[in-house]
């Protein structure tokens, strides 16, 4: 089945325990996104990923790192999380950049107390 | 940059009533796409529609249909007999052409159909 997948799913922890979001994708897709989703704020992108070893920042990078050491992986690292990074995170994929429909993975629920 | 404005937050119908969810747009691009997402109480994101900015037809998917007008800068959502299952958050974004391959989201219309 063609699909998304995060790891965790949920996650409490606690201001600078640094954390990894898994992300995996099983459609050989090129492009891969992070997004961060706050109430009243829809979604926005954290980073992007055009390829192997090819990443750049999103419209809200700050806090965050990514690697894309493998097609199918882009995971999202946070280095010293704090409060404000409390979120909904989801990681797309699609083949194609602009045109091409993002799929998203179920979404991880952080909280950083 | 690229915006995408949905005005409506909140949005109550009675079941089997019709609801339009409003979605306007900003970008330079000439060439551009417009998207659907639906997030149930679940959390997902379930794609619903693509358009692309040359193709103003409009589209009809069972109970749910979408008004593209280019002159007005919008891309308009309906569902047609609403059920308690359309209850959900529904996104309109934006993808431009030239772009980082980003989604720009609005913020959401949140739709309860009350049995």
């Amino acid at each position: 089945e063609a699909q998304v997948t995060q790891n965790p799913r949920y996650l409490i922890t606690v201001t600078g325990k640094k954390l990894t979001v898994t992300c995996s994708q099983n459609m050989n897709h090129e492009y891969m996104s992070w997004y961060r989703q706050d109430p009243g704020l829809g979604l926005r992108q954290i980073y992007y990923s055009m390829n192997v070893e090819v990443t750049d920042k999103g419209d809200v990078p700050e806090g965050y790192k990514v690697s894309r050491k493998e097609k199918r992986n882009f995971p999202l690292i946070l280095e010293s999380p704090s409060p404000n990074q409390t979120s909904l995170y989801f990681c797309a994929s699609s083949f194609q950049r602009g045109w091409d429909t993002q799929y998203f993975g179920p979404g991880t629920r952080l909280t950083v107390l | 940059a690229q915006k995408v404005t949905q005005a409506q937050t909140e949005i109550s119908v009675v079941e089997k009533e019709d609801v339009t969810l409003d979605c306007v747009y900003e970008t330079r691009d000439t060439t551009y796409y417009l998207f659907w997402y639906k997030q149930p109480p679940s959390g997902e994101l379930v794609f619903l529609i693509r358009r692309n900015s040359f193709d103003e037809q409009n589209e009809i998917s069972g109970r749910y249909s979408w008004n593209f007008q280019k002159s007005t800068s919008s891309f308009n959502f309906t569902i047609t007999a609403s059920q308690v299952v359309d209850s959900a958050v529904y996104f309109c974004a934006l993808s431009e052409a030239s772009g980082n391959n980003r989604l720009a989201f609005g913020k959401g219309n949140q739709v309860v159909v009350i049995p």
